[in-house]
């Protein structure tokens, strides 16, 4: 069965204060890990695709790297409206070409 | 940009009352998807569809029923609610129209209670 666990569940950085937010996975088969942006009440946001380790992806002060076990969000010098929840979510070969398995999320908030 | 609707988009009913949920999309995309998300599951597919009629189970599909009788109309059914099943619901499309590039476009959400 296709997993995945973010890290950490809640994030707070001052304006500026770059860090970097986790998602473990393991899935059989990897077709896609995926990070999108959820902002409150809203749906989530389609955000990077990644394929095979080593690639990354940048968009504005955001950028995704994946290893075989792991992917990575760096945000670099955030805003204020950065803050959001970043799901993570891997698609892999056992369910048919279908099914995406999301995380949790990280909960980020950045402070003026 | 893709035109998802969702209606109802907030929604309280008693246990055991049928409930549809209607998606609908202007830009013929091929693929449309369910999912429910609810605190400290993440969101879960219940459904999906890859054309009119054709449709198949997600991993939480148990008391929900779906029908696509036109490309553009995807609609979610509860045949009788439950407290479990209040949730926040979301439809999605598959932005890459006649292929799944697994890049999902989400709805703004349906808020279902069942009381």
């Amino acid at each position: 069965e296709d997993q995945v666990t973010q890290s950490p569940e809640a994030l707070r950085l001052q304006e500026g204060e770059s860090s970097s937010l986790n998602c473990s996975y393991t899935v059989s088969g990897l077709r896609g890990l995926f990070w999108y942006r959820q902002d409150p009440g809203k749906g989530p946001e389609f955000l990077f695709t990644l394929y095979s380790a080593g690639e990354e992806k940048e968009k504005e002060r955001l950028k995704a790297t994946l290893t075989k076990k792991e992917s990575f969000l760096h945000i670099t010098a955030p805003k204020p409206e950065d803050s959001a929840t970043y799901l993570c979510a891997v698609r892999g070969s056992n369910f048919g070409n279908e099914k995406l398995t999301f995380g949790t999320g990280t909960r980020l908030t950045i402070i003026p | 940009d893709a035109g998802i609707t969702q209606s109802p988009r907030h929604k309280v009913t008693e246990t055991g009352t049928p409930v549809t949920l209607r998606c609908h999309q202007t830009e013929n995309h091929r693929y449309m998807y369910w999912y429910r998300q609810d605190p400290g599951h993440g969101l879960r597919l219940i459904h999906y569809s890859y054309g009119v009629k054709d449709t198949d189970k997600g991993e939480v599909s148990d008391g929900y029923s779906v029908s696509r009788s036109k490309t553009e109309d995807f609609l979610l059914t509860l045949e009788s609610a439950t407290s479990s099943q209040t949730s926040v619901y979301f439809c999605a499309i598959n932005e890459g129209r006649g292929s799944n590039t697994g890049e999902l476009f989400f709805g703004e959400g349906s808020r279902l209670t069942v009381l």
